[in-house]
């Protein structure tokens, strides 16, 4: 089926610093997610992204969280500075449309933050 | 708000086993409900859909029958394989929204 991949797959950095994960949604793909996981917790959503804007994000999504795709290339979520409480797996994932649309995801980014 | 309940935290089964796992919702309109199963180190992957009352949907010998008088979507296989050995999530599309409500999520483990 359609694959979302996302780079690095892991990623481990010290509090404070800047981190950017990437993503590159199924290519006709016209809306994008970020979902956050902690270990042994269930998905939450975070933001989604449509036509270059935000369209919806939870209280989960902070001031030092921002999200963007230049040029169509990689889905991109910046955490800028990053905080203990970020460490978790973050999936990306892309859909055609809203509603019954399923999204795919990719394989996730573990983010530690020491 | 929206919400997704499911019932078993773990199932632990034998080779050609039952599986049912209980998932109920609750919205204040009238969503689609999903099933994802999630293998380890990868993201959750989509097992079927159903968006209307009594609709079921169906994949790999899994089905689902959406319920909105009971508000449930429980899935179900006969005969399971230790192949199916994963985390199973329902999730829930809300009406003319964009994020996926994720149930917590049920690990089946099956033996052979």
């Amino acid at each position: 089926g359609p694959k979302v991949l996302q780079i690095p797959s892991h990623q481990i950095i010290d509090m404070g610093q800047m981190v950017t994960l990437n993503c590159d949604p199924v290519s006709n793909h016209l809306y994008f997610y970020w979902y956050k996981q902690i270990l042994g917790q269930q998905m939450e959503f975070l933001v989604n992204f449509y036509n270059g804007k935000v369209m919806e994000k939870s209280k989960l999504f902070k001031d030092q969280f921002s999200v963007e795709r230049p040029d169509g290339s990689y889905f991109t979520l910046k955490i800028q500075p990053t905080a203990l409480e970020d460490s978790a797996v973050y999936f990306c994932a892309s859909s055609l449309g809203t509603g019954d649309y399923e999204q795919y995801f990719g394989p996730g980014t573990r983010l530690t933050v020491l | 708000g929206d919400s997704v309940t499911q019932t078993e935290g773990q199932v632990a089964l034998s080779e050609e086993d039952f599986l049912t796992i209980h998932c109920n919702y609750s919205a204040s309109g009238y969503p689609a409900l999903f099933w994802y199963v999630q293998y380890p180190g990868e993201g959750p992957q989509f097992l079927f859909r159903a968006s209307r009352d009594k609709e079921k949907g169906s994949s790999r010998g899994f089905e689902a029958t959406y319920d909105k008088g009971t508000t449930s979507f429980h899935l179900r296989k006969a005969s399971v394989q230790e192949s199916d050995s994963a985390v199973y999530y329902c999730a829930l599309g809300e009406q003319g929204g964009r994020a996926l409500i994720f149930g917590t999520g049920t690990t089946v483990s099956v033996s052979p």
